[in-house]
C-alpha cells in the first residue's frame, strides 16, 4: 500500500527565511510525487510534481523539490519565504498500480512571521 | 471558466437524513474525483470517475454513493448522514486521471449533528 509521511504538523520561520518542508513516502515502484498548497479556506493547488527525469524540479511560486529514491523523500524548499506563502501544504504520492489514485499526506502548516 | 464548482459552501444535516453535494467542471475533464478532509488526516478520497458512466471506490466509500452521467457533473450522495461524516468535502477534476494536475473545488463544510 503507497503511503505519505509529513513528520512536521506545523513550521515557523520568518519572512525572507529559508524554507524546507519533509515528505516521505511508501511505494512499491516509481511514484507520482505532488506538492498540494491549501490557503485557509480554499481548495488544493498544485505546486509541482514529479514523474521521472531530472530529479529536482520546479513549480509554481518560487518553489522546488528534490525527489530522493534512496531516501523515499521529496522534500519541497523555498529559499526566500514571502508572507503569502502562509497556508497549508501536502505531499501526494499515487503510482500506476492496482490502486491508481493519489494518497495525500496530513500537512504542515506553515506559519511567516513579518 | 468557471473551474471546479461545488454546492453548497456549508450544509447542516441531523443523523439519519441524506443530501446530495453536487459538483460541475467546465473543463471538458474526463477524471473527477471526491475527497474528505478531516483534521490530521490530509485528504482521503472517497469516490472517483475516469469519464461518465464509470466509477470506482476509493480509500472511505462507505456511506457514500456516485454516479457520473455527463463529463461535467459528479454528484455526491450521502445515504444516512452519520456524525462520523462531518468534514469538508472536496471535488476535483483533471483531464484523464490522478497523474495530470488536480483543480480543486472550493469545498462544502458538512456538520452532522
Amino acid at each position: 500500500a503507497q503511503s505519505v509521511t509529513q513528520p512536521d504538523i506545523h513550521i515557523t520561520v520568518s519572512e525572507g527565511a529559508s524554507l524546507e518542508l519533509r515528505c516521505n513516502y511508501s511505494y512499491g515502484a516509481t511514484p507520482y510525487l505532488f506538492w498540494y498548497v491549501q490557503s485557509p479556506g480554499q481548495g488544493l493547488q498544485l505546486l509541482l510534481k514529479y514523474f521521472s527525469g531530472d530529479t529536482l524540479v520546479q513549480g509554481i511560486k518560487g518553489f522546488e523539490a528534490e525527489f530522493k529514491r534512496s531516501q523515499s523523500s521529496f522534500n519541497l524548499r523555498k529559499p526566500s519565504v514571502h508572507w503569502s506563502d502562509a497556508a497549508e501544504y501536502f505531499c501526494a504520492v499515487g503510482g500506476l498500480g492496482s490502486a491508481r489514485q493519489l494518497t495525500f499526506g496530513s500537512g504542515t502548516q506553515l506559519t511567516v512571521l513579518p | 471558466n468557471a473551474g471546479v464548482t461545488q454546492t453548497p459552501k456549508f450544509q447542516v444535516l441531523k443523523t439519519g437524513q441524506s443530501m446530495t453535494l453536487q459538483c460541475a467542471q467546465d473543463m471538458n475533464h474526463e477524471y473527477m474525483s471526491w475527497y474528505r478532509q478531516d483534521p490530521g488526516m490530509g485528504l482521503r478520497l472517497i469516490h472517483y470517475s475516469v469519464g461518465a458512466g464509470i466509477t470506482d471506490q476509493g480509500e472511505v466509500p462507505n456511506g457514500y454513493n456516485v454516479s457520473r452521467s455527463t463529463t461535467e457533473d459528479f454528484p455526491l450522495r450521502l445515504l444516512s448522514a452519520a456524525p462520523s461524516q462531518t468534514s469538508v468535502y472536496f471535488c476535483a477534476s483533471s483531464e484523464s486521471g490522478f497523474t495530470d494536475t488536480q483543480y480543486f473545488g472550493p469545498g462544502t463544510r458538512l456538520t452532522v449533528l
